[in-house]
């Protein structure tokens, strides 16, 4: 059962342009919605996050919008960087999961900016 | 302030055997949560620990376990490895109790391999 989807699984995308990379989730109770860039033999590093009482929420050339009613959020990078190329992924996490912190994530989309 | 680590960074195991992973937190981070990565998926939550109690698990069996110490380490314990427990397993810390939505900074991981 995936309950945070990611159905592309690359993107390519000239620099300077903008980059959207997409998000599905199915589970209601989700109340946090996280972005992560891993470069390869990295770990994870958060990137930017929003909670469920936004819709939008922006940190420099990053912005994350959540469309609540779609259960749909996307990640937009613009200008693109060829520093940006790596794989994000879309996580969510529901406050009421019992005092701890379960962070569910999807599969990835593995970004690659073209100078 | 030093980052998560995890070791060892690589790991041959045979199938029936036992294996030990080992992850030191950020100095001050009461809370590690654990992940085991299959390849081309994203990460799945296996459990977290807080002042070391385990308080939230994953759909794990038991004979995945862990401990947390004091000194902010911890390990990830797997009895009768299984083909399928081939993946990247990585640890991540956060500062306080793992509110949902808190940012978890990641270890590099441990990519265990069982023939």
């Amino acid at each position: 059962d995936q309950q945070v989807k990611q159905n592309s699984p690359s993107l390519s995308v000239q620099e300077g342009r903008i980059s959207i990379l997409n998000c599905d989730y199915t589970n209601s109770m989700f109340d946090y919605f996280l972005w992560y860039k891993k470069y390869p033999a990295e770990g994870p590093t958060f990137l930017i996050s929003i909670s469920s009482i936004k819709d939008k929420n922006e940190d420099g050339r990053f912005t994350v919008f959540l469309n609540k009613s779609a259960k749909h959020l996307s990640l937009h990078i613009v200008p693109s960087q060829p520093g940006d190329s790596a794989v994000y992924f879309c996580a969510a996490s529901d406050s009421g999961s019992g005092g701890y912190q379960k962070v569910t994530f999807g599969t990835g989309t593995k970004l690659q900016v073209i100078p | 302030e030093t980052g998560v680590t995890q070791s060892p960074t690589h790991l041959i195991k045979t199938r029936g055997q036992q294996v030990t992973l080992r992850c030191s937190s950020q100095s001050g981070h009461n809370t590690v949560s654990w992940y085991q990565q299959a390849l081309g998926q994203g990460p799945q939550f296996i459990f977290q620990y807080y002042r070391e109690e385990e308080n939230g698990r994953g759909n794990f069996p038991p004979r995945f376990s862990g401990l947390q110490f004091p000194n902010y380490s911890s390990e990830l314990n797997v009895n009768a490895l299984e083909l399928d427990d081939s993946a990247l397993y990585l640890c991540a810390s956060s500062p306080t109790g793992g509110r949902a939505g808190e940012t978890q900074y990641f270890g590099p991981g441990t990519r265990l391999l069982v023939l």
